[in-house]
């Protein structure tokens, strides 16, 4: 079956460094990759897309890469900040969009 | 533009009733999305339309039902509510498949006593 994989523990990291979260998926072949931030309470909202035929996507301080092979993605957030702090979602769109658990990034001062 | 708007965004159902819950969006979207999000168990796909008029099911589509009459609204049903249908809806939009952003609500939080 399908399944997606992010890391179910939260990320505690210092501000200024960078955040690295992972989404890994099995018997999927998504054409498109994308990721989502969530608030406490909120719907989620839309950050990055990437293509199957994209290594790399770079959007301010975020940077995604996606690597068919291995399956993964990855999503970086470079001189993190405490507004950064949210739960992150990848969405790997096959036939349908569907969502990954999300991660908990907490950034502190 | 208002975007994806839900209603109710809150309610509180007894075990058995029934209940619609409305996603409007207006910005001429062909695809819509409803999901649920429970604790530890993330967003799952409950049901989804391709355009109007079209409905196909999700992960978890047991003890719902949709419509889609109108393009711009995506209706979501419980026929008979049970407590394991407490949870937070989310109704999103996007333009067509996965090349596009999707866009949110503000979620519907249900609860089945």
């Amino acid at each position: 079956s399908q399944k997606i994989e992010q890391n179910s523990e939260a990320l505690n990291i210092q501000e200024g460094k960078t955040a690295t979260l992972t989404c890994n998926y099995t018997n999927y072949s998504p054409a498109y990759l994308q990721w989502y931030r969530q608030d406490p309470g909120r719907g989620p909202v839309f950050l990055l897309l990437i293509r199957e035929n994209e290594k790399e996507k770079r959007k301010e301080r975020l940077k995604v890469t996606f690597d068919t092979t291995l399956k993964q993605s990855l999503f970086h957030i470079t001189a993190s900040q405490p507004a950064d702090s949210a739960t992150y979602l990848c969405a790997p769109y096959d036939s349908t969009l569907t969502f990954g658990k999300g991660t908990m990034l907490l950034v502190s001062p | 533009n208002a975007g994806v708007t839900q209603t109710p965004k809150f309610r509180v159902l007894k075990t058995g009733q029934s209940m619609t819950l409305l996603c409007a969006q207006d910005m001429n979207h062909e695809y819509m999305y409803w999901y649920r999000q429970d604790p530890g168990m993330g967003l799952r796909l409950i049901h989804y339309s391709v355009g109007e008029g079209t409905t196909a099911k999700g992960e978890v589509p047991d003890g719902y039902n949709v419509s889609r009459l109108k393009k711009q609204n995506f209706l979501l049903g419980l026929e008979s509510a049970a407590p394991s249908q407490t949870s937070v809806y989310f109704c999103a939009s996007t333009n067509g498949q996965g090349g596009t952003e999707a866009f949110f609500g503000q979620g519907t939080r249900l609860t089945v006593v």
